[in-house]
């Protein structure tokens, strides 16, 4: 089935440097997503991206759908104690009443003040 | 509340033992889906369904059942728990799957199978 491929697998960086992870893809996808996990919670979307080449911000992140659509960046600037959680990227294929969500293995992020 | 409730929040089995667990949301939402999440392998789809009646697999579906009787519902049922199955389950719902910010998780259902 199609695979994501994230990295990095953690990542452990000062408070107020800027965060950069990525996803790859065996196979396209039509829509591209981002979610963040706190730990003890479900999945929160922060981004979804719908067309190839797309670069979206919403706030202090920037994310891009690739324009081969195999793949989407993530970057947080100015990272900040609470930006610590894992970070899960995420691809769609919707059609008709189908369009299941496949999950990356996620990037753990810790943020020393 | 609106939302995606999962109960029990965490959960104890012994290998072989049989246990539901249960996932409600009252936003009206076609669309529900099961995940396991196990470290270091994100969330993968165990089952899903489009609508009250209809059911389908997903990509890790063997030792689980589900059934959806009403919209509101979507149970995920372990006939013979094994100590594989230890992980953390999220049950998440959408209108419809193309509604992406519309995905609600729940907070997830911690189950451990000795």
């Amino acid at each position: 089935g199609q695979q994501l491929n994230q990295s990095p697998q953690s990542m452990f960086i000062q408070e107020g440097e800027d965060v950069s992870m990525n996803c790859t893809s065996s196979s396209i996808f039509n829509t591209w997503l981002w979610y963040k996990q706190d730990p003890g919670e479900g999945p929160v979307l922060l981004i979804a991206l719908y067309k190839a080449g797309e670069l979206t911000s919403n706030g202090r992140l920037t994310a891009q759908f690739g324009i081969t659509r195999k793949d989407s960046f993530l970057n947080i600037s100015a990272s900040i104690p609470s930006d610590v959680g894992i970070y899960f990227c995420a691809g769609q294929n919707y059609g008709g009443s189908q369009g299941n969500l496949i999950f990356g293995k996620g990037t753990k992020l810790s943020v020393k003040p | 509340n609106a939302g995606v409730t999962q109960t029990p929040k965490f959960q104890v089995l012994k290998t072989g033992q049989s246990m539901t667990l249960q996932c409600a949301q009252d936003m009206n939402h076609e669309y529900m889906s099961w995940y396991r999440q196990d470290p270091g392998m994100g969330l993968r789809l165990i089952h899903y369904s489009v609508g009250a009646g209809i059911t389908d697999q997903g990509e890790v579906p063997n030792g689980y059942n589900v059934s959806r009787s009403t919209t509101e519902d979507f149970p995920l049922r372990l006939l013979s728990a094994a100590p594989s199955q230890t992980s953390v389950y999220f049950c998440a719902s959408v209108s419809k799957p193309g509604n992406l910010y519309g995905y609600t998780f729940g907070s997830g259902t911690r189950l451990t199978v000795v």
